[in-house]
């Protein structure tokens, strides 16, 4: 059980938006910066997001992300077949002094 | 261009050991944290531990504290994994990436394609 919670599965059409929630505390997202990292089946997973919201050169701006207290958003516009993959939001827990990641969600573009 | 080149697909049996690989090339090998990271299969990902090549420094997370050894040789860029004991619990595909810091502030920019690893008797 991840100290990052994040919906299993969530799912939208082709062309529409999505949003995946990443919930945490004080000690991790309340306090530290959140990545998010984009795993495509059967593929490494690759980096999305990092300091909250910027985005690497080679992602596009379909792809944005907020934080708000202890909780962190991805969202995806525009929606592509794609986009199915599995998403992660990760952090540092300052309580462990570790790095955590959340459970995961799984993205279908129906 | 920035690689993280990890070893092939290992089966092995229970109580084998292990040791597998991640050679970055492309960029400055000691500059950067390299960090691993496991996959169960049909699971989430979980931080085993992070390895800074420039002086060995190692940290690892509670959960896999003692349960492996991560190195690094500055010679070769190439950061290393090991299990002296092999559980069918350690079955997973493990992953390799790069870190530019530890701490609050920090996160994989590049990861390896992954190296399977299989543990049956």
């Amino acid at each position: 059980q991840s100290v990052l919670t994040q919906p299993p599965s969530v799912s939208a059409a082709p062309g529409q938006k999505v949003t995946i929630s990443c919930s945490g505390s004080s000690s991790t997202i309340g306090n530290n910066y959140v990545s998010w990292y984009q795993q495509l089946p059967g593929t490494a997973p690759k980096l999305l997001i990092y300091d909250n919201n910027e985005r690497p050169s080679r992602i596009p701006d379909r792809f944005s992300a907020s934080k708000s207290g202890t909780s962190a958003t991805l969202a995806i516009t525009g929606l592509q077949t794609g986009d199915e993959a599995d998403y992660y939001c990760e952090t540092w827990d300052s309580s462990l002094s570790a790095l955590v990641f959340g459970g995961g969600t799984k993205l279908t573009v129906l | 261009e920035v690689q993280l080149v990890q070893s092939g697909a290992e089966v092995k049996k229970p109580g084998a050991s292990l040791k597998i690989s991640c050679k970055g090339s492309g960029y400055s090998f000691t500059s950067y944290w390299i960090g691993w990271v496991r996959q169960r299969p049909g699971k989430g990902l979980e931080w085993m531990g992070v390895i800074y090549p420039g002086d060995s420094d190692t940290r690892y997370s509670p959960s896999f504290q003692g349960q492996v050894t991560m190195s690094a040789d500055k010679s070769t860029s190439t950061a290393y994994l090991q299990w002296s004991s092999l559980k069918a619990s350690d079955t997973a595909m493990y992953y390799c990436a790069r870190r530019a810091s530890y701490g609050p502030r920090g996160f994989f920019d590049y990861w390896g394609q992954g190296a399977l690893v299989t543990v049956s008797s």
